[in-house]
């Protein structure tokens, strides 16, 4: 059972494409967390989220707590955010924290 | 102001033997948490630290232990290394937790023979 499923597993996408990433989640979560990981395995955080919506730069992160739904969007895409995209949630009991397999994004200048 | 430091960065180790990773987080933050990160399994936690009490654990064997010390440094330990325990190990440090964002170090990868 996984309790964070994301979708597409792989995404290609054309620099200057509108670029969206899904995270679904099965458990009541305090915070859900949308990470970068580069090859070489560095990790970023890139938003921590507990509703609403946050926008840093061209990404912008959404997150529906009714429907345990959260989307990643990256507007005018660029090689340079050619990475691995993962979400994870941390549970609000028994502070378990769980990842999404990650979605492997390629951006083609 | 510093990252959050992992030494050493790479390791291989013999099957049977045991292991010593270290993370420094940022300075003033006090929760540490560990991950394992396995082509296989993806990420999974292993447990967080908080003011040197274990606060949270994951679903790991006891042979995966750690502990982190009054200046908030974190040490994980493995015993009786298995080849499948080869991965990457990242740390990560928070000023209290996880409604605060975490600054992950860049990784231990080890590899066990």
């Amino acid at each position: 059972k996984n309790e964070v499923e994301q979708s597409p597993q792989n995404l290609t996408a054309q620099e200057g494409e509108f670029i969206t990433i899904n995270c679904s989640y099965s458990v009541g979560i305090s915070a859900l967390h949308w990470l970068q990981q580069h090859p070489g395995g560095g990790i970023v955080s890139l938003f921590m989220l507990s509703s609403g919506k946050k926008k840093h730069g061209r990404l912008i992160a959404t997150i529906n707590i009714q429907e345990k739904h959260s989307s990643l969007h990256i507007t005018a895409s660029h090689p340079r955010d050619s990475a691995v995209y993962i979400c994870a949630v941390h549970q609000n009991t028994g502070n378990q924290f769980y990842f999404g397999t990650g979605t492997s994004l390629t951006v083609i200048p | 102001k510093a990252g959050v430091t992992q030494t050493p960065r790479y390791l291989i180790k013999t099957r049977g033997q045991q292991v010593t990773l270290s993370c420094s987080p940022i300075s003033g933050h006090r929760s540490v948490s560990w991950y394992q990160q396995t082509p296989g399994q993806g990420l999974q936690f292993l447990f967080e630290y908080f003011s040197e009490t274990q606060r949270n654990k994951g679903n790991f064997p006891g042979r995966f232990s750690g502990r982190q010390f009054s200046n908030s440094r974190s040490e994980m330990n493995v015993s009786t290394l298995e080849l499948g325990d080869s991965a990457l190990y990242l740390c990560a440090s928070s000023p209290t937790g996880p409604l605060y964002g975490y600054t992950f170090g860049s990784g231990t990868r080890l590899t066990v023979v």
